[in-house]
């Protein structure tokens, strides 16, 4: 398996445009997950789905944030409009239902607003 | 509410020493406890898991944490160093559900020679 796949790698932007970010879960996970990694904050949860649908998005900063996932291969989290504080590196994990199973993260996405 | 504490933001061993990485949670129900590695530049690795089996849980790379539920810990060892073991260490407790993860704010490994 090509594990969790996220583009691009790195995203450089300007103040107040729109970003999308994507993310291709692993074939057969049941829930998606999108992160934000700072240094002032660490790792947070933004917002994750069970079978597509969003189970809990309390961890998203505000309204200029969105995520939506269309189909069980394909999910996007979009910035709109972009600020310099939301520079970070977003990471996107998946993982099966049940107790037992490990989230498994792709090599997230570098976005930096100037 | 859960959450974990890192007590370590730095830790530098040499290479072949024991490694410590401490970690304590707060929860009010019997929680899931892991740890993830980050390496530079890379996303992040399960090293190991506690799902309320075994209270001693080996990961990868030689490492182990102990859960100790009187102490509220989940301590994470390596008996001897290795330069490759050097990165940026999480300690993680889910919510009740099982599926949303509540980080620790890191510590980071360093290996001299």
């Amino acid at each position: 398996d090509a594990g969790v796949i996220q583009s691009p790698r790195h995203e450089v932007t300007e103040m107040g445009q729109e970003v999308t970010l994507r993310c291709k879960p692993i074939s057969g996970h049941d829930y998606l997950f999108w992160y934000r990694q700072t240094m002032m904050r660490g790792l947070e949860l933004l917002i994750y789905f069970n079978n597509n649908v969003p189970i809990d998005d309390s961890g998203m900063p505000e309204d200029r944030f969105s995520a939506k996932m269309p189909n069980a291969s394909f999910s996007t989290l979009k910035i709109q409009p972009s600020e310099p504080r939301d520079s970070a590196v977003y990471f996107c994990a998946s993982r099966r239902a049940g107790g037992a199973y490990e989230q498994y993260f792709g090599p997230g996405t570098r976005l930096t607003v100037t | 509410a859960q959450s974990v504490t890192q007590l370590d933001s730095h830790v530098s061993v040499s290479e072949g020493t024991p490694v410590l990485l401490r970690c304590n949670y707060s929860s009010s129900y019997s929680p899931s406890l892991f740890w993830y590695v980050q390496h530079p530049n890379k996303g992040l690795q399960l090293l190991l898991k506690y799902t309320s089996a075994a209270t001693l849980v080996k990961g990868i790379n030689g490492f182990e944490a102990e859960f100790k539920k009187s102490e509220t810990s989940f301590h994470l060892t390596k008996p001897s160093a290795h330069m490759s073991d050097a990165a940026e260490y999480f300690c993680v407790v889910s919510d009740r559900s099982g599926y949303a993860l509540n980080f620790g704010k890191g510590t980071s490994l360093l290996v001299t020679p």
